[in-house]
């Protein structure tokens, strides 16, 4: 069974650029498997930042982007805030109509 | 406003069944497919179930399937979740979920809006 890996935990420097990778067990991620990136922070429900690779959900500042970086799809943050201290998650289309999380990435800003 | 209200949460004994449903306004639900997601206490986020726009087709994760159906009812804007021969392991808060695109691509494209979740506790 194909795995969804990230990155368990990050920190990033107030003002920074992280990026955060969502990758496959195995294979490789393309566009093909239209990943989608969502953040929550605790006793909240998830917020959508991006869906379809790169596409913002309404709402979302453009300090949040996402790509595809070599074998991976990535989400990249850039001038990182307090408030973006969140835990992140990745989901991948696996085909059939079957979508698969990754395991969430915790991000710390300090 | 796009909302999602789930409800239909609670305690149950393991071995039982609970309905979840999912109230839907602010978009034309019948033209979207939509998908539960779970979180276990403490875990990460683990999708469930997801629906075509017209019902015709629905899709299970193998931890649930067999045991959980979903459905909508596009009159009443409302997507359930039919939960059965529960497990301790099912204890999650429950998600509803549109995706992002209409017709069948909103199946592959990921999900845009969340409802605020529903806490289902499978114990004895």
């Amino acid at each position: 069974q194909t795995v969804v890996t990230q990155e368990p935990s990050f920190s990033v420097s107030p003002g920074g650029t992280v990026t955060l990778t969502c990758g496959l067990s195995s294979g490789s991620v393309s566009t093909n498997y239209y990943p989608s990136w969502y953040q929550q922070t605790p006793g909240q429900a998830p917020r959508t930042l991006i869906y379809s690779t790169s596409i913002r959900s309404s709402g979302v500042p453009d300090r949040f982007s996402g790509s595809i970086l070599g074998n991976k799809a990535a989400l990249t943050i850039t001038g990182a805030q307090a408030d973006d201290e969140s835990d992140y998650y990745c989901v991948l289309y696996m085909g059939s109509g079957i979508s698969v999380f990754g395991g969430g990435t915790k991000l710390t800003v300090l | 406003e796009v909302q999602l209200l789930e409800s239909g949460g609670g305690l149950v004994q393991p071995g039982g069944s609970l309905r979840l449903s999912c109230a839907a306004s602010g978009f034309t639900f019948s033209s979207y497919a939509m998908s539960w997601v779970r979180q276990a206490p403490g875990k990460g986020l683990e999708w469930v179930s997801a629906i075509s726009d017209s019902g015709g087709s629905t899709y299970y994760a193998d931890s649930v399937k067999g045991r959980f159906t979903i459905s909508r009812d596009n009159s009443k804007n409302t997507l359930y979740l039919q939960m059965n021969s529960l497990r301790a392991e099912d204890t999650a808060v429950y998600y509803c979920a549109k995706r992002s695109a209409t017709g069948t691509t909103g199946l592959r494209t990921g999900i845009d809006y969340w409802g605020q979740g529903t806490l289902v506790t499978v114990s004895s």
